[in-house]
């Protein structure tokens, strides 16, 4: 079965500081990895996917086969990286996406 | 605005009732997805859409029903309703049958 969890449902952090938010997933296969964020009055948006291993809005996500891991990473925090953050995962294809609960991250000043 | 389109935003009623939600999805997405989100509650996959043939399915009740029609837009229709099904219900599009999803703003159902 296809399941997607984000341990964390609330995450604060100082501006400049190092930011993780975590998702573990479990998928017998090859999965596609992403991570949506959805910033205040705004609708939920892709932030990036695993196959394109790009770094946006200095994000970064690395996908551990080994401990079936896909954590979100920026090394230095801006306030406006305050939002709610979704994992999701998809076969290959992505037909059909499983979301996690989320995590709202908190930048503070 | 051509981005995904919901109608309506809120919505009360009452339990037994039926309801219907429509979404417009972006000019030349060809697929439509449903997700609902209660309280506490991630966005759970209820049904995907591509070209007016159902794709793929979630845990969608039998209560629920759902369409896309020949000019792309899709309905997710909800019978015999429950305090329970009271959620935001969001509606998504891509361009293929997989890819990046473009989200609405949402559905928000109250049951009283």
């Amino acid at each position: 079965a296809q399941r997607v969890t984000q341990p964390e449902k609330l995450l604060s952090v100082f501006k400049g500081a190092p930011v993780e938010l975590k998702c573990n997933y479990s998928y017998s296969g090859s999965p596609e990895l992403f991570w949506y964020v959805q910033y205040s009055r705004q609708r939920l948006q892709l932030l990036l996917r695993h196959i394109s291993r790009e770094s946006i809005k200095g994000f970064t996500a690395d996908l551990n086969k080994g401990e079936t891991s896909f954590h979100l990473k920026k090394p230095f925090a801006q306030e406006e990286d305050s939002a709610m953050y979704y994992c999701a995962l998809g076969p290959p294809g992505a037909q059909k996406l499983v979301f996690g609960q989320g995590t709202r991250l908190t930048i503070n000043p | 605005d051509s981005g995904v389109t919901q109608t309506p935003k809120h919505l009360i009623t009452a339990t037994g009732q039926r309801v219907t939600l429509r979404c417009s999805p972006r000019s030349g997405d060809l697929s439509v997805y449903w997700y609902q989100q209660s309280l506490d509650q991630g966005l759970q996959f209820l049904i995907h859409y591509y070209n007016g043939e159902e794709r793929a399915k979630g845990n969608i009740l039998e209560r629920f029903s759902a369409q896309q029609f020949p000019d792309l837009h899709s309905e997710l229709n909800l019978s015999s309703l429950e305090l329970g099904d009271s959620a935001l219900y969001f509606c998504a599009s891509s361009v293929g049958p997989s890819g990046e999803l473009f989200f609405g703003e949402g559905s928000r159902l109250t049951v009283l």
